[in-house]
């Protein structure tokens, strides 16, 4: 089955530092990888995906995840975290009509 | 959001009673799905439409039902709401891509539903 893990439930960063929010899978083929970000009381918004090609992804406000198959990971970064980054991240793989979230990473960047 | 509403948008019920959510969308995308958010848990799929009156279940279906009469509209209904489904539902759409749902979905704003 596939799935997804994100192994932190919270990360806290200082401005102007790098960020960096893990997730590893678990699927069988190809992984379509995802990062969605939810702000407080919105729904969530799609940050980028990985299909194939180039490993580095760049997305949304900044933000890139780099696909390692080896490790089998997709971790999202952030060169220099921002307050307004604080939120709630998910990953996501696509599998048959469907996306499986993983339980989320609350990200805290503080002044 | 995407031009996807959901309503209401906030709801307080008593245990045993009916519950119905809407989820309206206004670019005619052919799937649409439910979701529930809960603390540790993520976003887990109730039940998704692949079109009108086409329906199947998710991960978390049980004491859910859905229904879609119109493209645009796609309800939840909770036939007999219990405390365990005190949570936050979103919805989503995926375009369609030769005739599949594309990798990437959009949410609607979510409703809080209390069950007391």
């Amino acid at each position: 089955a596939q799935s997804v893990a994100q192994p932190e439930d919270q990360v806290n960063v200082a401005e102007g530092n790098p960020l960096t929010v893990k997730c590893t899978y678990s699927v069988s083929g190809n992984p379509y990888l995802f990062w969605y970000v939810q702000y407080p009381n919105r729904g969530l918004q799609f940050l980028l995906k990985y299909i194939t090609g180039d490993n580095l992804v760049k997305g949304s406000y900044g933000f890139e995840a780099e696909f390692n198959k080896s490790q089998t990971s997709f971790h999202l970064k952030k060169p220099s975290a921002l307050v307004s980054d604080s939120a709630l991240y998910f990953c996501a793989v696509f599998n048959t009509d469907k996306l499986i979230f993983g339980t989320g990473t609350r990200l805290q960047v503080f002044p | 959001d995407a031009g996807i509403t959901q309503s209401p948008r906030h709801k307080v019920t008593e245990t045993g009673t009916p519950v119905t959510l809407r989820c309206h969308q206004t670019e005619n995308h052919r799937y649409m799905y439910w979701y529930r958010q809960d603390p540790g848990h993520g976003l887990r799929l109730i039940h998704y439409s692949y079109g009108v009156k086409d329906t199947d279940k998710g991960e978390v279906s049980d004491g859910y039902s859905v229904s879609r009469s119109k493209t645009e509209d796609f309800l939840l209904t909770l036939e007999s709401a219990t405390s365990s489904q005190t949570s936050v539902y979103f919805c989503a759409i995926s375009p369609v891509t030769s005739g599949r749902a594309t990798d990437t979905q959009y949410f609607g704003p979510g409703t809080r539903l209390t069950v007391l």
